[in-house]
């Protein structure tokens, strides 16, 4: 089955800073990747997602490439804010099958 | 409501008694996931439904571990003789397609 790793586990960065997060995979049949912020003691959200169709998707300062080839994707975030702040998971899902497999996420810290 | 609704927020159980949590998805969506997350860790995947219709169970750990979803919209994950390893956030999850997941914000089960 799909297996996700994620890196780094933890990031502190500089307010305004940039940050980056990677993820790969394992199953070629792979071709939807979300990302998910959770903040402390709050639910899971979409920020960004990409389909295996495409390289590159920007959402404002958030953006996401992925390398199909070497079955890796990164979540970019630029000019990082304090509200930033937060676990940041990514996932994986192929088209036939409904699960979702979320790497082990990333605690971000954006320090003011 | 507009979201995900979980419930109860938090659960204290004692080795070996039984436990239901419910989940109550948003209107019309016909996906939903139950998830297990272990602090510190990613989601990991339980079961899924497609209306009423159990479609995948394989990331039940044990027949300890059942769900329903007998309308094919409010769902309960019920947990027999609780253990100690069974202490986790239990995430319901619901989507219209299978794109967006619609999280809420868990229940907390704590055995002790």
């Amino acid at each position: 089955g799909e297996n996700v790793e994620q890196h780094p586990s933890t990031l502190s960065v500089q307010e305004g800073d940039s940050a980056v997060i990677k993820c790969t995979y394992s199953d070629s049949a792979s071709n939807y990747f979300p990302w998910y912020k959770q903040e402390l003691g709050k639910r899971p959200q979409l920020i960004i997602d990409i389909r295996s169709n495409v390289g590159e998707k920007k959402d404002q300062r958030i953006a996401v490439t992925l390398n199909k080839t070497a079955k890796h994707f990164s979540l970019h975030i630029t000019e990082t804010q304090p509200e930033d702040s937060a676990v940041y998971f990514c996932a994986a899902k192929d088209n036939y099958g409904q699960n979702f497999v979320f790497g082990p996420g990333t605690r971000l810290s954006v320090l003011p | 409501g507009a979201g995900v609704s979980q419930s109860p927020r938090y659960k204290v159980a004692k080795r070996g008694q039984d436990v239901a949590l419910r989940c109550d998805p948003i209107s019309g969506h016909v996906s939903l996931f139950w998830y297990q997350q272990a602090l510190g860790q990613g989601p990991e995947f339980l079961t899924y439904f497609q209306n009423e219709a159990q479609l995948d169970k394989s990331g039940l750990p044990s027949d300890r571990f059942f769900a329903e979803r007998p309308e094919g919209s409010v769902s309960t994950l019920k947990i027999q003789r609780t253990q100690q390893e069974d202490s986790a956030v239990y995430l319901c999850a619901s989507s219209l397609g299978l794109r967006e997941l619609f999280f809420g914000e868990g229940s907390r089960l704590t055995v002790l």
